[in-house]
């Protein structure tokens, strides 16, 4: 039972280049989201999904996209990375209604030079 | 999202004695969870509070589901190295649909 995968763990990019960061759970979850961590800041939501085909912005959507078509994947793209976006990006799943706690992956580190 | 106000930052304590975090909003919530985040992991479920007043025990952790709805607080009884880490209060939003979270306190413990 793999839980929440993403993947890559670490990755560095050059400011303008693009890229998708991958997340993939195996529980058959409807909701998932990505989050993203920064040193004092806590976990603010990027883009959140409520089932396949639908997914909507969080608080801090600005500079990503997202798309939804299958229910286990949940990719996040950059179309064209800034130093601001470096920091350590999570994926997070959860079953429907409010009766669940989200199940997280282990993040993917982004530095942005 | 509504700001989750999370206290202390940080906490520095020997092994064997007990903490306290809390967590307060301005706004009432239907659920409050409490997650720990291992250095280089993400986050994971400790305790999740559904009801006012409600208090729950996940071994030496305990927490509680503020009677106004506004407040949780978490404790954690005779600390051990290996709960060091941040804790992190959430509330799930109405909608469920996605989390929001308290900026954590980062808890340290000396042997």
């Amino acid at each position: 039972n793999a839980g929440v995968t993403q993947t890559p763990k670490f990755q560095v990019l050059k400011t303008g280049q693009s890229m998708t960061l991958q997340c993939a759970q195996d529980m058959n979850h409807e909701y998932m989201s990505w989050y993203r961590q920064d040193p004092g800041m806590g976990l603010r939501l990027i883009h959140y999904s409520v089932g396949a085909g639908i997914t909507d912005q969080g608080e801090v959507p600005n500079g990503y996209n997202v798309s939804r078509s299958t229910t286990e994947d949940f990719p996040l793209r950059l179309l064209s990375a800034a130093p601001s976006q470096t920091s350590v990006y999570f994926c997070a799943s959860s079953g429907k209604g409010s009766n669940y706690g989200y199940t997280f992956g282990s993040g993917t580190r982004l530095t942005v030079v | 999202g509504q700001q989750l106000n999370q206290s202390p930052q940080s906490m520095f304590i020997q092994e064997g004695e007990d903490v306290s975090m809390n967590c307060t909003s301005s706004s009432i919530f239907n659920t409050w969870l409490w997650y720990k985040q291992d250095p280089g992991e993400g986050p994971v479920l400790l305790i999740a509070l559904y009801k006012a007043g409600e208090l729950t025990s996940n071994g030496r952790l305990t927490a509680q589901f503020g009677i106004t709805r506004k407040d949780s607080f978490l404790n954690i009884s005779a600390s051990i190295p290996s709960d060091v880490g941040i804790y992190f209060c959430a509330e799930r939003s109405n909608s469920g649909y996605a989390l929001n979270f308290g900026k954590g306190t980062s808890l340290l413990v000396t042997p």
